[in-house]
């Protein structure tokens, strides 16, 4: 059964450092998702993608986030500089359609800014 | 702004028992409901999805009913398994726009005790 997944399963880094968030969505799913968990906190939605644009993000995507679809597989979260507060675990997300469709959740990158 | 609640944080039953996870949201405008489950330190599972039109979905023993007027939702689980123990996460949708992005309420802690 195709599958969402991310790289890497956990990075660390410094706080100021810029970081990459790799994901591989379902083949031939439209829509793209970035989330957020940090510990013990609820999931967050971060941002939306759909036609190689952002369609809708949250007061949390900064402009110290940026997204992109570098090829035809691969969707990436970039942080620019770490502060410690984006320790979390990120999710990416994808689904096929636009209306009535499930999204499929990656196993998450937990990420941690010291 | 559309605010999602789970009820209980944590539950602990007997296997076999059968039993009912709440959901409650503040905007009875939703598209879909998603139901997830998440094993610690894991991604998300996708269980069941009601859309908004539905009354209840089924997926062998699990039963997910949806309410829109009164902003609720069930999840049943029959016959309760110890591998059944996980985080359940519920996640509305709001609106018929192809964002689709999902607010999560903040989960129950089920644990079956053999």
């Amino acid at each position: 059964e195709p599958e969402v997944t991310q790289t890497p399963s956990h990075q660390v880094t410094q706080m100021g450092q810029e970081v990459i968030l790799r994901c591989v969505p379902i083949s031939n799913h439209l829509y793209f998702y970035w989330y957020r968990q940090i510990l013990g906190q609820k999931v967050e939605f971060l941002v939306s993608f759909y036609n190689n644009e952002i369609s809708e993000k949250s007061e949390i995507f900064d402009d110290q986030f940026s997204v992109e679809r570098p090829d035809g597989s691969n969707f990436t979260l970039k942080i620019r500089s770490t502060k410690l507060e984006d320790s979390a675990m990120y999710f990416c997300a994808s689904k096929r359609t636009g209306s009535t469709d499930t999204q499929y959740f990656g196993p998450g990158t937990r990420l941690t800014v010291l | 702004k559309q605010e999602v609640t789970q009820i209980p944080a944590a539950l602990s039953v007997p296997e076999g028992e059968n039993l009912v996870l709440n959901c409650s949201f503040t905007d009875s405008a939703i598209y879909n409901l998603q139901w997830f489950r998440q094993d610690p330190g894991k991604g998300l599972t996708s269980l069941l999805l009601i859309q908004s039109s539905q009354r209840e979905q089924t997926s062998g023993r699990l039963n997910a009913s949806l309410d829109k007027s009164s902003g609720r939702s069930t999840l049943y689980i029959a016959a309760s398994q110890p591998g059944d123990s996980a985080t359940y996460l519920c996640a509305t949708r709001l609106g018929s726009g192809n964002t689709g992005k999902l607010i999560f309420g903040q989960g129950t802690t089920l644990q079956v005790k053999p």
